[in-house]
């Protein structure tokens, strides 16, 4: 596969719930990032990481817990959501120093009832 | 980074040139101009990017003006898969502080 991959690509979760969004990217970048897109609204930058260390959170709440294990790979953990947490989260990668855009995945659409 | 500026919708005829303007009067030396678009519920595309000279790919072509305070972003020939949100953001390149912050951009709607 080529580019930033994303799954699920749909999750339906209820509150209690416990569930994990996944990226990988097979791009080579060592940047990679977090974005929440709500209905009708702008994205949001939730989280950074770059060379596996987070740079920024985004005042994001604890419910959401960012992983970033290796350049290749990074985790969004999510539990005791709340409905307004329904949206699309988009992860995203990049090359540092590089002149370019970011690489966007399809994101996974998140529903929790 | 600076703020942009841009229209909230603009229709466009199939088979004629999309003209998205973008405004940003506050743009710094160092700031590069960047085009995303959003097709419905899909993650953002690169289209093209530019400092102070004009910029064609296979996508688009990136217009700035002189003063660097303006740009407009050129679809040719659109098309109904060209119908989507076009984001104009400026930034410097490079680093990943140097985060992508979107707006609400402009909304393309391509008709038949």
């Amino acid at each position: 596969e080529t580019g930033v991959t994303q799954t699920p690509r749909h999750l339906v979760m209820g509150m209690t719930n416990k569930k994990s969004l996944k990226c990988e990217q097979h791009l080579g970048h060592n940047a990679m990032y977090w974005y929440k897109q709500s209905a009708k609204k702008p994205l949001e930058l939730m989280f950074v990481y770059s060379l596996e260390e987070r740079v920024e959170n985004n005042s994001v709440p604890s419910r959401f817990s960012p992983e970033c294990p290796n350049s290749s790979h990074l985790f969004l953990h999510l539990h005791t959501l709340q409905p307004e947490d329904s949206a699309l989260y988009l992860c995203a990668s990049s090359q540092d120093g590089v002149v370019g855009g970011y690489t966007f995945g399809s994101g996974t659409r998140l529903t929790v009832v | 980074d600076a703020k942009t500026t841009q229209p909230t919708s603009m229709d466009c005829a199939e088979g004629r040139a999309a003209n998205l303007p973008c405004n940003h009067s506050t743009i710094s030396g160092n700031e590069y101009v960047y085009w995303y678009r959003q097709i419905h519920s899909q993650g953002p595309q690169y289209i093209i990017h530019g400092l102070k000279n004009n910029e064609t790919n296979e996508m688009a072509s990136l217009i700035i003006t002189e003063d660097r305070k303006s740009s407009t972003l050129i679809l040719p020939h659109a098309t109904l898969r060209d119908t989507a949100v076009y984001y104009c953001i400026v930034r410097t390149h490079g680093g990943a502080t140097n985060k992508l912050i979107f707006g609400t951009g402009t909304l393309l709607a391509v008709q038949p």
